[in-house]
């Protein structure tokens, strides 16, 4: 069955260092978005992207975040200066169209040191 | 503001026992999905329910969608120790394309 896949699984990162989490979504999808869910609480809508641009976003997705469709399989989310309350893991997800069910990669369990 | 509420929070109980885990939300939703997860992995998706009134099985699972379409349950029949996880219900609105998650319902089945 195909799946959504994440990398790295794990990252580790100097406070203030750009990060980049990198996405591999379901490949006939079109919809994609982000989560983040910090150690022990409830999982926080980040962004969604259609058709190259982001469709809908958070609160929590301020200027230092930005996503990217750099190619016609990836989908990455870059933090351009971390802070430590960015410490969390966070995950890609994707749908056929809007209102299918998001399928939910393994997550990149992020660091800030 | 948390829109989707889920009750009991934490809950510990004997294998074979029943339970329901609640959804609750004041706003309406288009479609709304249940969600188990496991530690360090991504939520792992059970079932969508679409129309108010609506329940769905899965083996030993039954969802239940509200019929103003602002609740669901997930009652999970004679449970064993391989339903031990976090249950996540989510909903998606209207209008928009964010999915709102619920606050988690970590569920202990002890042998």
């Amino acid at each position: 069955e195909p799946e959504v896949t994440q990398t790295p699984s794990h990252q580790v990162t100097q406070m203030g260092q750009e990060v980049i989490l990198r996405c591999v979504p379901i490949s006939n999808h079109l919809y994609f978005y982000w989560y983040r869910q910090i150690l022990g609480q409830k999982v926080e809508f980040l962004v969604s992207f259609y058709n190259n641009e982001i469709s809908e976003k958070s609160e929590i997705f301020d200027d230092q975040f930005s996503v990217e469709r750099p190619d016609g399989s990836n989908f990455t989310l870059k933090i351009r200066s971390t802070k430590l309350e960015d410490s969390a893991m966070y995950f890609c997800a994707s749908s056929e169209v809007r209102d299918q069910p998001q399928h939910f990669g393994d997550g990149t369990r992020l660091s800030i040191l | 503001t948390q829109l989707l509420e889920q009750s009991p929070q934490f809950l510990s109980i004997q294998e074979g026992e029943n339970l329901t885990v609640y959804c609750n939300s004041s706003s309406v939703f288009s479609s709304l999905q249940w969600y188990r997860q496991e530690p360090g992995e991504g939520p792992v998706l059970l079932v969508t329910v679409v129309t108010g009134g609506e329940v769905k099985k899965l083996k030993r699972l039954t969802f239940q969608f509200g019929d103003a379409r602002k609740d669901s349950s997930l009652h999970i029949t004679a449970a064993q120790t391989g339903d031990t996880g976090l249950y996540l219900c989510a909903g998606l609105r209207n209008t928009g394309n964010q999915f709102y998650f619920g606050t988690g319902t970590s569920l202990t089945v002890i042998p």
